[in-house]
């Protein structure tokens, strides 16, 4: 099947820091891309829908400044946590959509910030 | 305002009897409904979905049913096998959520007692 690869898989940084967290279609080409966060014993929370070569649409109440998507290519799309505070350590997940708009997640990324 | 509810965060069965897992939604816009299975450390795969034009869909050992009356869906696993525990995850999509844009349930961890 399809094969969504998200890196880096944890992350622990000071508060005040970016994060940076890829997003890669490993064998297909995905032109909307999908970025979730999720705490504890909550569910999937989309945060943004991110379309190759134009900008994102942030869900509402997610600060698109904060939360920078790029999705530069049909294969990649990055989410970068700026300025990033204790409050903002979730567990963040993308998605890819293929051609039927069947969904690939990626692993997820654990965020920690200190 | 959470739109999909997985009211039992966790459900226990012994090996080869059914696994019952439960998700309310109270958006009667959504027309397509879908279960992930999410196993630790990755990201959720796909497991089986269901349209609002059917109340019913099996796939081998799984089986949704949907109740569009009582806004309630159901996946039961028959026989249950150990390597089903893993958090199972009810999403929902259409109406101004339509396409790829899932709307998820906080899960269920399921655990298959051998």
């Amino acid at each position: 099947g399809a094969v969504v690869s998200q890196h880096p898989s944890w992350v622990i940084c000071k508060s005040g820091t970016s994060v940076k967290i890829e997003c890669r279609s490993l064998d297909f080409q995905a032109t909307t891309m999908f970025w979730y966060r999720q705490f504890p014993k909550q569910s999937l929370m989309l945060m943004a829908t991110s379309n190759e070569g134009s900008k994102a649409t942030y869900e509402q109440g997610v600060e698109k400044d904060k939360f920078l998507i790029n999705h530069a290519s049909l294969t990649l799309s990055t989410l970068t946590v700026t300025s990033a505070h204790p409050e903002d350590s979730s567990f963040y997940i993308c998605s890819a959509a293929g051609d039927n708009e069947k969904l690939f997640f990626g692993s997820g990324t654990q965020l920690s910030v200190l | 305002d959470q739109q999909v509810k997985q009211n039992s965060p966790s459900l226990s069965v012994q090996e080869g009897r059914i696994s019952i897992l439960n998700c309310d939604y109270t958006n009667s816009m959504f027309d397509y409904f879908l279960w992930y299975k999410k196993y630790p450390a990755e990201g959720p795969t796909f497991l089986i979905s269901i349209s609002s034009i059917k109340d019913k869909n099996e796939d081998g050992r799984f089986t949704v049913f949907l109740n569009k009356s009582a806004k309630h869906l159901s996946l039961h696993i028959v026989p249950s096998q150990p390597g089903d525990s893993a958090v199972y995850f009810c999403a929902a999509t259409g109406g101004e959520t339509s396409g790829s844009r899932l709307t998820f349930g906080e899960g269920t961890q399921l655990t298959v007692n051998p």
